[in-house]
């Protein structure tokens, strides 16, 4: 049973327009996290919740938004999508901040054209 | 912050063959070490983790080693089959404080038939 549901698995937009990806989570787990990930290369944190506190990285471009209006759900808004965009988008999820085990989805990979 | 490095890259084992990763990390602080498994097109997937009260900690034909003085530790996968072939992560987090979980940039393990 997936415990973490990304949708959609595959998004293809334009360059500039807008679009969201979802996650959503069936575990009741407090934190919920956004990577981006690039071809051989580890994920890279782009923001994460700890239930309704959000918690921006310092390097995280204004383009990208995330919104989590309950415990289950969280979303990821590029605003305007780049070319430098395309890339696979994970959620993950864990059950407390600290030394917790993460729960990964099997991702959205986002094609810009 | 925390500094994960990991090596190799990249690993080529033939069917049989024992394969081992190592992972440093640079803030004393950190006390939890997960080892995330990503096959292609999927998230990671956690496969094993050691918090640093103990050295060792082992899973049928997986093994984590921990040296806390020396700030390192390592995956050992023995009697390798080509399903172990996959990306594997290895991530450094504390519990309070920073507690997101640094990752290393991943290692390539081939496993030859």
């Amino acid at each position: 049973d997936a415990m973490v549901i990304q949708n959609p698995r595959y998004q293809v937009t334009q360059f500039g327009k807008p679009v969201t990806l979802s996650c959503s989570q069936t575990l009741n787990h407090n934190v919920m996290y956004w990577y981006q990930q690039k071809s051989s290369q580890a994920p890279k944190l782009l923001f994460h919740y700890y239930d309704k506190d959000f918690n921006n990285e310092a390097d995280t471009p204004d383009n990208f938004q995330s919104r989590r209006p309950n415990t289950s759900f969280c979303f990821l808004d590029i605003r305007s999508p780049g070319l430098g965009d395309a890339a696979m988008y994970l959620c993950a999820t864990s059950r407390g901040a600290g030394s917790y085990e993460q729960y990964f989805g099997p991702g959205t990979r986002l094609t810009v054209t | 912050g925390e500094n994960v490095e990991q090596h190799p890259s990249t690993l080529s084992v033939q069917e049989g063959d024992s394969a081992v990763i190592k992972c440093t990390y640079s803030d004393s602080a950190s006390n939890y070490f997960p080892w995330y498994k990503q096959e292609l097109g999927k998230g990671p997937q956690l496969i094993i983790d050691i918090r640093s009260n103990v050295g060792e900690k082992k899973d049928q034909r997986i093994a984590v080693t921990l040296n806390k003085t020396a700030k390192h530790f390592s995956l050992h996968i023995t009697e390798t089959q080509p399903e172990d072939s996959a990306v594997y992560f290895c991530a450094a987090s504390m519990s309070g404080g920073s507690y997101i979980p640094t990752f290393g940039r991943g290692t390539s393990l081939i496993v030859h038939p």
